[in-house]
Parts: structure tokens; C-alpha cells; sequence
């Protein structure tokens, strides 16, 4: 069974704080992406990673950072925090190759801005 | 510009009933279409795919239909269930890509009705 972990499920920062989110899989997966998920608006790719250093911008990279320094790893940067970073943060991984965009998921981190 | 859209943010339908969820495409470079499935504060869960070439893909309860030439795929869930009140995600990719980065619409929030 693919496990992809997150490492908070709810997580309160104040405005200007650097937060980190990580988010580890244990399924030996190429890729991994980060998503925020908001009321309306469905699942919006921030970043993702296909290999290990790689990073790729997503729809709505502004305000984040990423880093994948081991294959299984991939960490979510909030540089400076802003209350318009509120929201739900999901991590997903997949297999790379041909076959399937199955991307599988982990349990999220709420995070609230304050 | 949304890429693939979901048109109802929501639903709702009788136990026992089928729900039908509907989901459009634009690109027509997309070969490969998901459905995922969200309860609160989870992750979304994978339930069923389907490739361009087939038109139709049945597992258990859950049946995606796919019609190209109106770039068009729908969800069948059949007899619908308490357990199936979630949010429905719909999502598509191309299966040539390295990254498997795939599209989401932004839900539909099924609700089955007892």
C-alpha cells in the first residue's frame, strides 16, 4: 500500500512566520507535487518535483518555495506567512512512466494564518 | 482559462438512486482521465480511470463514461450509498508526460440523501 505522510494534520502560524510543511513517501515515487485546496476553487498545484533537487512550477508557485534534497522527501516553504495562505495543503506522489497519472495522496495539513 | 470543469458544485440524490457527475475538458491533448473522491480533512482517495482509447470503464458500483468527440466523461455511481457523500473530483493528464501531472476540476460535492 502506497503511504504518503504528512507531517501535521492542522498547523497555526502568525503572519511573517517561515513555515514548513513536509510531506514523505514511502513508495519509491519519481514524483511529487504540492496542492492547496480551497472552498470553490478545487485542487491548485503550487509546485512539483519529478526527480531529486528538480522542481517545477505549478499554477500558483507565488509565495512558496519547495525543496527535495532525497527521492522520498518533498518540503513546502512559506517564506514570510500571509493570511491568504490559509488554507488545506495536500502532498501527493506518482510513479513516473507510461501507464497511469495515478497520483496518490496524503491527509492534508489545515493551516491557518492568524 | 479552466481546463477541465466541473459544472455543479454540487448534488444530491436518493439512497439506492444512481448519481450521475459530469465533467468537460478542453484540451484535446488530454488521454487520460481520473476521478477522485474527498472527505473532509482526508485526502482525496483515487476510484476510477479511464484511458482515451475506451469509452467506458466499470468497477463495482462506479462507472466512468468517456465521450471525446464532446470532450465529455461522466461518473455513474450505482446503487448510491451514505458512504458515497463526498466531494468528486475530476482530473486529467496526459499520459506521454514524465512529470504525470494531471488537471483537476474544482468538485462536486455529492450528497446522498436517506
Amino acid at each position: 500500500d502506497v503511504k504518503v505522510t504528512q507531517s501535521s494534520r492542522y498547523l497555526v502560524k502568525r503572519t511573517g512566520e517561515k513555515v514548513f510543511l513536509e510531506c514523505v513517501q514511502d513508495m519509491d515515487h519519481e514524483n511529487m507535487f504540492w496542492y492547496r485546496q480551497d472552498p470553490g476553487l478545487g485542487l491548485r498545484l503550487i509546485y512539483f518535483s519529478y526527480d531529486v533537487k528538480m522542481k517545477e512550477k505549478g499554477d500558483i508557485p507565488e509565495g512558496y518555495s519547495v525543496s527535495r534534497e532525497k527521492k522520498e522527501r518533498f518540503s513546502l516553504i512559506l517564506e514570510s506567512a500571509s493570511t491568504n495562505q490559509t488554507s488545506m495543503y495536500l502532498c501527493a506522489s506518482s510513479s513516473s512512466g507510461i501507464g497511469s497519472n495515478e497520483q496518490y495522496f496524503g491527509p492534508g495539513t489545515r493551516l491557518t494564518v492568524t | 482559462d479552466q481546463q477541465v470543469k466541473q459544472n455543479s458544485p454540487s448534488l444530491s440524490v436518493q439512497e439506492g438512486r444512481i448519481s450521475i457527475l459530469n465533467c468537460d475538458y478542453t484540451n484535446s491533448m488530454f488521454d487520460y482521465f481520473l476521478w477522485y473522491k474527498k472527505y473532509p480533512a482526508e485526502g482525496p482517495t483515487f476510484l476510477i480511470s479511464i484511458s482515451s482509447i475506451k469509452d467506458k470503464n466499470e468497477d463495482g458500483r462506479f462507472t466512468v463514461f468517456l465521450n471525446k468527440s464532446a470532450k465529455h466523461l461522466s461518473l455513474h455511481i450505482v446503487p448510491s450509498q451514505p458512504g458515497d457523500s463526498a466531494v468528486y473530483f475530476c482530473a486529467a493528464g496526459q499520459l506521454m508526460n514524465r512529470d504525470d501531472k494531471i488537471i483537476f476540476g474544482k468538485g462536486t460535492r455529492l450528497h446522498i440523501l436517506p
